[in-house]
């Protein structure tokens, strides 16, 4: 069965300091990893993907995300944040062979402080 | 484009009360599914399509049932409410079945059992 863990209710970092949100993986065969963001009284939006290749990942408003096959991760990272990047962010995974459902993480609220 | 449209954006229920979450796609996508949000929790899956006429559950599908008979529209059906149903929900549609194809999500319903 696949499951996404997102150890941290919560992550504070100060504007401008990079910021990492955590994410593990558990899911027979290769993964699809997403990361996912919400803002408040609206749906989750896309930000980034793993399917293959380049483990780093870049995305939408200056995010990346590095996947790790041996410590089954897929971190969310920023160089500088913003308080603008506060917010719900969710970790998801999908196997690649055999599953049509996409699982999400319990989620983590980043807050960045001015 | 609208994308993925949710109604009612709020709906307060009684226990044993019926109703049906409305979710309408304009993408031409193959694949749909339903989401509950509870704190804590994450986003669970309840159901999901990967095209007209077919349907199956997801991780969370008691007290729910859904049908697509079109591509465009996938409604969540609440046969008899329970307090246990409040949450917020969410739909969310993609144009493959599985793969790396991200999903987009509406704006989310808001329901309350009260």
């Amino acid at each position: 069965a696949q499951s996404v863990a997102q150890p941290e209710d919560q992550v504070n970092v100060a504007e401008g300091n990079p910021l990492t949100v955590k994410c593990t993986y558990s899911v027979s065969g290769n993964p699809y990893l997403f990361w996912y963001v919400q803002y408040p009284n609206r749906g989750l939006q896309f930000l980034l993907k793993y399917i293959t290749g380049d483990n780093l990942v870049k995305g939408s408003y200056g995010f990346e995300a590095e996947f790790n096959k041996s410590q089954t991760s897929f971190h969310l990272k920023k160089p500088s944040a913003l308080v603008s990047d506060s917010a719900l962010y969710f970790c998801a995974v999908r196997a690649l062979v055999g599953a049509d459902k996409l699982i999400f993480g319990t989620g983590t609220r980043l807050q960045v402080f001015p | 484009n609208a994308g993925v449209t949710q109604t009612p954006k709020f709906q307060v229920l009684k226990t044993g009360q019926s109703m049906t979450l409305q979710c309408a796609q304009d993408m031409n996508h193959e694949y749909m599914s339903w989401y509950r949000q509870d704190p804590g929790m994450g986003l669970r899956l309840i159901h999901y399509s990967v095209g007209a006429g077919i349907t199956d559950q997801g991780e969370v599908p008691n007290g729910y049932n859904v049908s697509r008979s079109t591509t465009e529209d996938f409604p969540l059906r609440l046969l008899s409410a329970a307090p246990s149903q409040t949450s917020v929900y969410f739909c969310a549609s993609s144009s493959v079945t599985g793969g790396s194809s991200p999903l987009h999500f509406g704006n989310g319903t808001r329901l309350t059992v009260t």
